[in-house]
This record gives C-alpha cells, structure tokens and sequence, in this order.
C-alpha cells in the first residue's frame, strides 16, 4: 500500500514551458486535493475533486489545469508556467465527509520556474 | 468563511522542555479542527483532531490540543519535547458540513535544541 504518490519529486521549467503533476493514490479514496505551500503562507488550495470525473476550483486556481479520469489519479497541469508558480505542490486524498476522514498527504513536487 | 491564525512562525525550545503552539481560528459556523505535522522533505501527516465530545485530543506521541470555543482556539501542547519533535506544524479548520475544503494556518516551525 504505497498510500498517495507524487511525479516527478522535482523539477525546473523555463518560463512558458509546461508540464503535468501526476497523483496517484491506492486507497480508493473519492476525494483528491491540490495545494501549493509557499514560505510563511502556508497550504492553499489550488483545485479539488469530489469523485471521478469531477473537479473544481479552489482558492487559487489560475494557471492550472486539472483532470480526474480515474479515480485513482489527479493530475495538475501548467499550461505556461511563471516564476510565481515556483512552489511545492502537495496532493492529497480523503475518503468521503472531509473533516471527519482525514486527509493523506504525498511527499510533494518541489518545482522552480526560471 | 473560516480563516486561521499562527502568529508564532518559529519557536525554539530545549530538548525535556513544555512547549505550547498557538493557533486562533475564526468562523460563523461550527468546524473541526486539526493539527497536521511536517517533517523535513515529507508531505504533511495527521498529528489529532478535534471533532466533537471531549475538547481534549491527544495524540500517539504526547502531543495534546484543547478545543477553547469562547477562545476560538486549539493550541497545541507537549510536556516534554525530544529532538525528533523537531517539524513545522500547521493548524486547519473544516466548516463542519457543506464544504471539502481546509483553511491551513501559516504553519509555526519547532526547532527543538540540545
């Protein structure tokens, strides 16, 4: 059971390049969560989704893209990056009734954008 | 809407030593709280959680947060830090019901010395 998993671990763009993070979890879990964490600003959310096939905005979600195909992934896309989306990306799950079901956290995607 | 205060970014303190993490929150409806705690280079994993009942929660390694509701607060507290306590900490707060979504506190980073 490797619980949520992130690709790639790190990576560095160019401005205007794009690429897709991909989150895969084995624990059949119906909600999947994007944040970026930024120094002294802690977790935002970027997008989230509530089942396969869904997906929705969150607190900041311009500059990215998502898809939820399977159930099992939830990918984040840039589709031109800028040096103000250097972050760590975070994925996360949850069973159903967030809040009462905690979230499982992966190990993050360190990105830079020069 | 529901927002999170950690006015402490950084707290050091020697090793056997209590320490105590503060966090404030605030909302016009009833939520749930969480403290999540981050090792260096990890994903962020699930310390406790207050839901409903008893405004005591513990948790597995000596770490215990009091829901205060006329204080709208949930500090975290440790009678006798280790060096292995050493993380970043962040405080979180769920609407009890109609949302997915987290609010995360700014994160307070415990660096425990010898």
């Amino acid at each position: 059971n490797a619980g949520v998993t992130q690709t790639p671990k790190f990576r560095v763009l160019k401005t205007g390049q794009s690429m897709t993070l991909l989150c895969a979890q084995d624990m059949n879990h119906e909600y999947m969560y994007w944040y970026r964490q930024d120094p002294g600003m802690g977790l935002r959310l970027i997008h989230y989704s509530v089942g396969e096939g869904t997906t929705a905005k969150g607190e900041v979600p311009d500059g990215y893209n998502v898809s939820r195909l399977k159930k099992q992934n939830f990918l984040l896309g840039l589709e031109s990056a800028a040096p103000s989306q250097t972050s760590v990306y975070f994925c996360a799950s949850s069973y159903e009734l967030p809040g009462i079901n905690e979230q499982f956290f992966g190990p993050g995607t360190r990105l830079t954008v020069l | 809407a529901q927002s999170v205060t950690q006015l402490d970014s950084q707290v050091p303190v020697f090793e056997e030593a209590p320490v105590e993490l503060r966090c404030n929150y605030s909302s016009s409806v009833s939520v749930y709280l969480f403290w999540y705690v981050q090792y260096p280079n990890q994903g962020l994993q699930l310390l406790l959680k207050y839901l409903s009942g008893s405004t005591l929660v513990e948790s597995i390694n000596g770490f215990e947060a009091e829901f205060n509701k006329s204080q709208t607060s949930f500090h975290l507290r440790k009678p006798s830090v280790h060096i292995s306590d050493t993380a970043e900490y962040f405080c979180a707060v769920i609407a009890n019901s109609g949302t997915y979504k987290y609010i995360f506190g700014t994160g307070t980073r415990l660096k425990v010395l010898a």
